[in-house]
């Protein structure tokens, strides 16, 4: 099955500059990839999903991209707010076929005012 | 906005007593999932469920879990017998149908085994 690999190290970052998270994945090529949200003792929240076949997706201040060959997504927040300051989950269909998702262990994100 | 809710938000349990943890999903969605995550740790599926089964599962949901819809609203998870180590966040979530599996997670109910 699908193995997710996300820095579990902390980001820091100051208010109003990019921050930019790393999604790496083994085994097969899935045909989507998402990014959740999770705050403290929450439920995670979808932020956004791309497609195999989609390079780059944007939603407000939120961009991701989607390297197939690289089996690589990037998630980058653009002008930075203190309450972006949350863990960021990669996650993707656990297998070829299958609809359950398996999640990466995430990458907490800290932004500095 | 549509919503999961979850209930227990939090249950303290002796160990090896009967759990139920409830769930309603979004009303229009066919999809319902559970998973866990124990403090500090990554989230981690347990059962899906559709057309009133189970669809998938992971080697974590042995013979100690079950699953129900009871009937047209609420979607169950059982834990016969707790262990210290069931100990964990547990997390209900819906999905639609078509296209892409977008997870709507509830709030998740805080299960303590003592």
């Amino acid at each position: 099955s699908q193995k997710i690999e996300q820095n579990s190290e902390a980001l820091n970052i100051q208010e109003g500059k990019t921050a930019t998270l790393t999604c790496n994945y083994t085994n097969y090529s899935p045909a989507y990839l998402q990014w959740y949200r999770q705050d403290p003792g929450r439920g995670p929240v979808f932020l956004l999903l791309i497609r195999e076949n989609e390079k780059e997706k944007r939603k407000e201040r939120l961009k991701v991209t989607f390297d197939t060959t690289l089996k690589q997504s990037l998630f980058h927040i653009t002008a930075s707010q203190p309450a972006d300051s949350a863990t960021y989950l990669c996650a993707l269909p656990m297998d070829t076929g299958r609809r359950a998702l398996t999640f990466g262990s995430g990458t907490r994100l800290q932004v500095q005012p | 906005e549509p919503e999961v809710t979850q209930t227990p938000s939090h249950q303290v349990t002796q160990m090896g007593q009967e759990v139920i943890l409830r769930c309603v999903p979004i009303s229009n969605h066919l999809y319902f999932y559970w998973y866990r995550q124990i403090l500090g740790q990554k989230v981690e599926f347990l059962v899906s469920f559709y057309n009133n089964e189970i669809s998938e599962k992971s080697e974590i949901f042995d013979d100690q879990f079950s699953v129900e819809r009871p009937d047209g609203s609420n979607f169950t998870l059982k834990i016969r017998s707790t262990k210290l180590e069931d100990s964990a966040m547990y997390f209900c979530a819906s999905s639609g149908v078509a296209g892409a599996n977008v997870l709507t997670f509830g709030a998740g109910s805080r299960l303590t085994v003592l």
